[in-house]
C-alpha cells in the first residue's frame, strides 16, 4: 500500500541555520512527490513537486528537494531558514491514475528560534 | 484569480448533531476534492468529484457523511450525526483536469464536536 513517513514530528532550528526535513515513501511505481506548507489557519501551499527528470527540484521560497529512488526518500532542504518559515510541512505522494489522489505524511512542525 | 472559498471557518457542535460545509472552487476547475485533516495527521481524501460526478469516495464514511456537487461547481459536505472523532479540519481543493495534481486548497473549516 502507498504510504508516506515523516519521521520528525517537530523540529526547531535557529534563524539562518540550514534545514532538512525528511520524507520516505512507499509506492510501487515511479512516484509523483510533493512538499506542501501549512501556516496556522491556512490551507496547504505547494512548495515543489517531482514528476520526472532532474532529481534535484527547486521550489518557491528558496526550498529544494532531492529525490533518491534507492532510499525511497524525498527530503526537503533550505540553506538558510527565516523566521517566516515556521509552519507545518507535509510530504505527499500522488498515486496517479485518473484520480490524482494525494497521500500525505503526518507532517513536521518547524519552529524557528531567533 | 480568486482562491478556493470555504465556509464556515469554524464550527462547534454537539455530538449527534448535523453540520454542513460549503466549498466554492476556482472557476474552471472541474475537479473538486474534500480532505479531512485530524489533528496530528496528514490530510486524508474523503471524496473527489469530476464535474458533478463522483470519482472516488472509497474513504468516505457513508453511514454519516454525504457530499454533493450540484451543477458541477459548488459543493457541500454534510455530517449527520456527528461523532467526537469527526473533529478535524475539512479542506476543500480544486484542480484543472489538464494540470496534473494542480491542486489549490481552501483555508478549511475547523470542526469541533463536543
Amino acid at each position: 500500500a502507498q504510504s508516506v513517513t515523516q519521521p520528525d514530528i517537530h523540529i526547531t532550528v535557529s534563524e539562518g541555520a540550514s534545514l532538512e526535513l525528511r520524507c520516505n515513501y512507499s509506492y510501487g511505481a515511479t512516484p509523483y512527490l510533493f512538499w506542501y506548507v501549512q501556516s496556522p489557519g491556512q490551507g496547504l501551499q505547494l512548495l515543489l513537486k517531482y514528476f520526472s527528470g532532474d532529481t534535484l527540484v527547486q521550489g518557491i521560497k528558496g526550498f529544494e528537494a532531492e529525490f533518491k529512488r534507492s532510499q525511497s526518500s524525498f527530503n526537503l532542504r533550505k540553506p538558510s531558514v527565516h523566521w517566516s518559515d515556521a509552519a507545518e510541512y507535509f510530504c505527499a505522494v500522488g498515486v496517479g491514475g485518473a484520480t490524482n489522489k494525494l497521500i500525505f505524511g503526518t507532517g513536521t512542525l518547524l519552529a524557528v528560534q531567533p | 484569480e480568486a482562491g478556493v472559498a470555504q465556509s464556515p471557518r469554524y464550527k462547534i457542535i454537539e455530538k449527534r448533531q448535523s453540520v454542513a460545509f460549503w466549498c466554492n472552487p476556482i472557476s474552471g476547475h472541474a475537479t473538486l476534492y474534500w480532505y479531512q485533516q485530524i489533528l496530528g495527521q496528514g490530510p486524508k481524501l474523503l471524496i473527489q468529484f469530476q464535474n458533478n460526478g463522483v470519482v472516488d469516495d472509497s474513504q468516505l464514511p457513508k453511514d454519516r457523511f454525504s457530499a454533493e456537487r450540484l451543477k458541477g461547481v459548488d459543493s457541500t459536505l454534510k455530517i449527520q450525526p456527528a461523532k467526537l472523532e469527526d473533529s478535524a479540519v475539512y479542506l476543500c481543493a480544486s484542480s484543472h483536469p489538464q494540470v496534473g495534481y494542480g491542486y489549490t486548497f481552501g483555508s478549511g473549516t475547523r470542526l469541533t464536536v463536543v
